[in-house]
């Protein structure tokens, strides 16, 4: 079985600086995914950031990168330089890529909050 | 193509009614997730098409819901006798494959009174 966890409920930056938000997963399977995905308020799931169990390289998408750290189970989100857009919900997810359940599993999720 | 279309965007209904969603994936992907997600949460997986096949279904999908994919295109999710604990984001995403493509539509918000 899949279990992620974000215990950061919520967290506030100031417009321009980085941003970590934590992300830990558990599984027993080798071939696996790990996604970010952002929910504004309008309600839908925005796509941010993949990583392949298999990736040597941790994954980069414009202003997002993820801190894969295999050994440790983690897979942090990084968002360089916030923008008042940025605030929203964000939540990480994994799933199988190989057998198994095809079905995303997700986090609680995280509250972001970029200041001016 | 302009993504994965839900509809309605928001429901309101009385406890014990019957509703029904409808949700039209991006054309060409042959796989379709629905998941539900009640206020702060993430969304959990409920059920799973490929093309108009039902291949995996989540022991949240009780027998009052049903989730139906005819002709592998659109997909319905009906939920009969509705009561308050039904009341969620309900969300559907379309895939081509196994890999990132996950495209999320917007959602229908249910609220049961």
């Amino acid at each position: 079985a899949q279990k992620i966890t974000q215990t950061q409920p919520g967290m506030f930056v100031q417009e321009k600086e980085a941003v970590t938000l934590d992300c830990t997963y558990d599984t027993s399977d080798q071939s696996y995914g790990l996604f970010w995905y952002k929910q504004p308020s309008s309600g839908e799931m925005i796509f941010l950031i993949y990583q392949g169990s298999y990736d040597e390289q941790n994954a980069t998408e414009g202003r997002y990168s993820l801190n894969f750290q295999k050994a440790r189970k983690s897979a942090n989100l990084v968002i360089s330089a916030s923008q008042l857009g940025d605030s929203a919900m964000y939540f990480c997810a994994s799933h199988l890529t190989q057998g198994g359940s095809e079905k995303l599993v997700f986090g609680k999720g995280m509250k972001l909050t970029v200041n001016p | 193509d302009t993504g994965v279309s839900q509809d309605p965007r928001h429901k309101i209904t009385k406890r014990g009614q019957n509703v029904t969603f409808r949700c039209d994936p991006i054309s060409e992907h042959n796989r379709l997730y629905w998941y539900r997600q009640t206020l702060g949460q993430g969304p959990e997986f409920l059920t799973y098409f490929q093309n108009e096949a039902q291949l995996e279904k989540s022991r949240l999908l009780s027998d009052r819901f049903s989730a139906e994919r005819p002709k592998g295109s659109f997909s319905t999710l009906e939920i009969q006798r509705t009561e308050q604990g039904d009341s969620a984001m309900y969300l559907c995403a379309s895939s081509s494959n196994r890999g990132r493509g996950y495209t999320f539509g917007s959602g229908t918000r249910l609220t049961v009174v």
